[in-house]
């Protein structure tokens, strides 16, 4: 099956710094990727749209200067979180889905946890 | 995207079956419905998708009534290890942009 493998699966860094998580499509490619965002016993919260060679759409109320989406590749999407501050940690999650199957049945990556001292 | 209500929480026993039903009155034509589940620290595993009527595979059922306002998916057997949160899903098939809903808390005892 269609695999998703994020990296890392757990960084903590300084208040201020920037930290960039990769989102990569190993066995398939993906015009399309998603990043969500999960805070502890709450579901999962859609943050934008990654597209292969255009900007991000993002949802609405997420900061896209703030969340940084380069979708370089058509197996690889990162989310860049910048200057970083202790209420953007939480656990975030990117999927994507395998052009062969059907279309909303996403592959998640296992995630990252964030935490921001 | 067609909304979805679900239990908040279930507990079970191992080796029993489990049911959890997901509500979706407005549901439309070209909406399947797609289960998802997460164990802690996890990203969500796709579980099982229908249209109508029964769909089974490896892992669980899906039931779903003709009118397709509900359905219900089905664990047969469960075991510790299927303590996750379970996501009901609805949503045309041909878009890949999914919502996820509160999802269902399922805990299984010894």
């Amino acid at each position: 099956g269609a695999v998703v493998s994020q990296h890392p699966s757990w960084v903590i860094c300084k208040s201020g710094t920037s930290v960039k998580i990769e989102c990569r499509s190993l066995d398939f490619q993906a015009t399309t990727m998603f990043w969500y965002r999960q805070f502890p016993k709450q579901s999962l919260m859609l943050m934008a749209t990654s597209n292969e060679g255009s900007k991000a759409t993002y949802e609405q109320g997420v900061e896209k200067d703030k969340f940084l989406i380069n979708h370089a590749s058509l197996t690889l999407s990162t989310l860049t979180v910048t200057s970083a501050h202790p209420e953007d940690s939480s656990f975030y999650i990117c999927s994507a889905s395998d052009p062969s199957g059907v279309k909303n049945i996403q592959y998640f990556g296992a995630g990252t946890r964030l935490s921001v001292l | 995207l067609a909304k979805t209500t679900q239990p908040i929480s279930m507990d079970s026993y191992e080796g029993q079956e489990v049911n959890i039903t997901c509500s979706h009155n407005n549901i439309a034509t070209n909406d399947y419905i797609t289960w998802y589940q997460q164990f802690p620290s996890q990203g969500p595993r796709f579980i099982i998708q229908g249209y109508k009527t029964k769909v089974t595979n490896e892992v669980a059922s899906l039931f779903i009534p003709a009118d397709r306002k509900s359905s219900t998916l089905s664990l047969p057997r469960v075991s510790l290890s299927d303590t996750a949160v379970y996501y009901c899903l609805v949503g045309d098939p041909r878009d890949d942009k999914i919502i996820f809903g509160k999802g269902t808390r399922l805990h299984i005892l010894p």
